[in-house]
This record gives C-alpha cells, sequence and structure tokens, in this order.
C-alpha cells in the first residue's frame, strides 16, 4: 500500500495568480497522477507524472496552465496558473505500485479562486 | 474515447433495504476496481475483479465482473449509515489506464 500526503489541503487564491500542490508517496511509487473533481462529479484525469520528464497530458490540459513535476519516484507537484475563477475544483494526487493494481489517494486540495 | 458508463447517479434507500450500482464499458476490460468516496474524503479502493465472471464479497457487499469482461455491479445488502458515499467504478484499460464511471452516490433516508 501507498500513504499520499498532500498539501496544501485547501486554499484560497486570486485570479491570475498561481497555486503548486505538493504530493508525497510514502513508498516508490510506478504511476502517480494528478485528477481534478468537481463537486458531485467524477475525476477528471489532468496529466501522468513522469519521473524526470514531462507528464502526460490529457485532452483539455496544457502543460502551460499545469505545469507538472516529478523529480524522483515519491513526490509530484501540480501547479495551477493563471487561476480563473473556473479553475475553482478539488485537486487529488494519486499513486499506482504498478500497471494493475489499485490507485491510492492524496487527501485532495480543494481550491477556490476569487 | 473509451467510457464506462456508470447508473445510476442517485439512489435514495431506507437504512436496511438493498443497494445497487451498474457500470458497463464500451470496450473490454483488463480488470475493474470498485471505490468509495466518503463525503468530503477521498476515493478509498473497495476491491478489484480480474477474471471473467468473477464474484467477490466483503461482508454485505458483493461485486461482479460480466463475462465479456464489460460489465459490472456493486450490490450493498440491508444498508447502513456508514454506506453512505459515492461508488466509483474504474476500468483498467488496454493502455492500463484507469477509466472512471460518474458514480453512484448512496443517500440514507431520513
Amino acid at each position: 500500500s501507498a500513504v499520499i500526503s498532500q498539501k496544501p489541503s485547501r486554499d484560497i487564491c486570486q485570479r491570475g495568480t498561481s497555486l503548486t500542490i505538493q504530493c508525497q508517496v510514502d513508498s516508490q511509487v510506478t504511476m502517480m497522477f494528478w485528477y481534478r473533481q468537481q463537486p458531485g462529479q467524477s475525476l477528471t484525469l489532468i496529466a501522468t507524472a513522469n519521473q524526470g520528464s514531462e507528464a502526460t497530458y490529457e485532452s483539455g490540459f496544457v502543460i502551460d496552465k499545469f505545469p507538472i513535476s516529478r523529480p524522483n519516484l515519491t513526490f509530484s507537484t501540480l501547479t495551477v496558473s493563471n487561476m480563473s475563477p473556473e479553475d475553482s475544483s478539488i485537486y487529488l494526487c494519486s499513486a499506482r505500485t504498478g500497471v494493475g493494481t489499485e490507485a491510492f489517494f492524496g487527501q485532495g486540495t480543494r481550491l477556490t479562486v476569487v | 474515447g473509451q467510457q464506462v458508463m456508470q447508473i445510476p447517479q442517485y439512489q435514495h434507500v431506507q437504512e436496511g433495504e438493498d443497494f445497487t450500482t451498474y457500470c458497463n464499458s464500451s470496450t473490454t476490460l483488463s480488470n475493474i476496481q470498485w471505490y468509495k468516496q466518503r463525503p468530503g474524503g477521498h476515493p478509498v479502493f473497495l476491491i478489484q475483479l480480474v477474471k471473467s465472471g468473477e464474484v467477490k464479497k466483503q461482508k454485505r457487499l458483493t461485486f461482479q465482473f460480466g463475462e465479456a469482461k464489460k460489465n459490472s455491479s456493486l450490490h450493498i445488502t440491508a444498508t447502513q449509515t456508514t454506506d453512505v458515499g459515492t461508488y466509483f467504478c474504474a476500468g483498467l484499460d488496454s493502455n492500463y489506464q484507469l477509466i472512471w464511471g460518474a458514480g453512484t452516490k448512496l443517500i440514507i433516508k431520513p
């Protein structure tokens, strides 16, 4: 199993600013992911964080808006850049130890952009 | 793209009644996973089904994977207040990506 620490747990930010969310896993994992979840909705995959290389983004998400880093097997960051109210959501870090294994999640970051 | 449809979106039940949620994929899945998300919480893994026709039980929860590995269900017998939350299925596709269903919210009527 894996325990994921994600911070901050919540933030209220001014539009036009950027927020970086950190995700720390307590063990080495193969895959790390970033999701967005609107209240009452399902999970939308933003990108797969690749160790030491550029993240793989899903359709509708771009690196300039959501830069992601993963310097090692246990740590990743997601930045939400030039925020607007439409970026208000819950952002979730996730990790899997192998291709067919379960996903573990951080506690989430509740972002409100005003 | 590949989709996993999950129904119903909501289910209101009296405590003690049963609850069922269904998932259906447009393509064959490598496996299917089920998660529970409590209000204000994050998704927590419940179980994974891999084999065609597989049935697994966890106390009052019964999980099934269809013969064609395209559909799955979760059935809860005699719901309790602790069962409240949203249940998601997530299918593992051929690229080992998890494709998430929309979720079914279990609401216990007061």
